[in-house]
C-alpha cells in the first residue's frame, strides 16, 4: 500500500519569504500523481498543485512549485513571496494511476499535514 | 460551477439519533468520495464510487455508516445510530482521475 510522510508538523516562515514543505511517499508504481492541497482555518480543502510521475518538468503555479524527485521519492513544494493568505495546513496526496485497477485506483492516501504560519 | 455541495453545514444531534449527510458533487465528474477527518485521526477516506458503482468501502468504520450514490449528481452518507465518536467534519469530494476537488465539509457534532 502507498504510504504519505509528512515529517515537519509545523513550519513558519515571514511574509515575503520563501518556504519549503517536505513531503515523501512509498509506492512500487511507476506512474501516479501527487497533489498539495491547502486546509485554511475555514477549512475548505482547495487543490494547490498537481504533477503527473511520468512528467519530469516540476509543477508551477504562479508561487507555487515543486521540487518532485522521482527516485527519491521526493514532492517538495514550495511558496515563494508568502502571504499572509498562506497560512493553512498543507496536505501532500498521491493517487495511483488510472490503469491501476482494483480498490487502489482513484483515491487519495494523503499525509498527516504541516501548519504553515505566516509571520508579518 | 457552484463546486461541490454539502449539507447540512453543520449538524448537532444526541447519541442514538439518525445523521444523514448530502452531497451534490460537480457535473461530469464520475467520482465521488466520502472522507471524514479529525484531529486524531487525520483524514480518513470512508468510501468512493466511480459511475455511481461503490469501489472500495473498507474506510467505512462500521456497519453503522452507509453510503449510496443513487444517481450522478446526488450522495448521502448516514450513520445509525450516532455516537460521540462520530464527532468529525465529513468532505465529500468529486473529480475524473487526475484531480479531486472537496466540498466545504459537514461539522459534525454527536453529543
Amino acid at each position: 500500500a502507498q504510504t504519505v510522510t509528512q515529517s515537519q508538523p509545523e513550519m513558519s516562515v515571514q511574509e515575503a519569504e520563501t518556504v519549503t514543505l517536505s513531503c515523501t511517499y512509498d509506492t512500487s508504481e511507476s506512474d501516479y500523481y501527487l497533489f498539495w492541497y491547502k486546509q485554511p482555518p475555514s477549512r475548505q480543502m482547495i487543490l494547490v498543485i498537481r504533477q503527473e510521475a511520468y512528467k519530469q518538468q516540476n509543477a508551477t503555479e504562479n508561487r507555487f512549485s515543486v521540487n518532485f524527485q522521482k527516485a527519491a521519492k521526493s514532492f517538495s513544494l514550495k511558496i515563494s513571496d508568502s502571504q499572509l493568505g498562506d497560512a493553512a495546513m498543507y496536505f501532500c496526496a498521491y493517487r495511483s494511476p488510472p490503469n491501476a485497477g482494483g480498490t487502489s485506483y482513484g483515491k487519495l492516501t494523503f499525509g498527516q499535514g504541516t501548519i504553515l504560519t505566516v509571520h508579518p | 460551477d457552484a463546486g461541490v455541495i454539502q449539507s447540512p453545514r453543520h449538524e448537532v444531534t444526541e447519541m442514538g439519533q439518525e445523521v444523514t449527510l448530502r452531497c451534490k458533487p460537480i457535473s461530469g465528474h464520475d467520482y465521488l468520495f466520502w472522507y471524514r477527518q479529525t484531529m486524531m485521526r487525520g483524514l480518513e477516506l470512508l468510501i468512493y464510487f466511480n459511475n455511481n458503482v461503490p469501489i472500495d468501502d473498507s474506510g467505512m468504520p462500521e456497519d453503522r455508516f452507509s453510503a449510496k450514490m443513487p444517481n450522478a449528481s446526488f450522495s448521502t452518507l448516514k450513520i445509525q445510530p450516532s455516537e460521540p465518536r462520530d464527532s468529525a467534519v465529513y468532505f465529500c469530494a468529486s473529480g475524473l482521475y487526475n484531480e479531486q476537488f472537496f466540498g466545504p465539509g459537514t461539522r459534525l457534532t454527536v453529543l
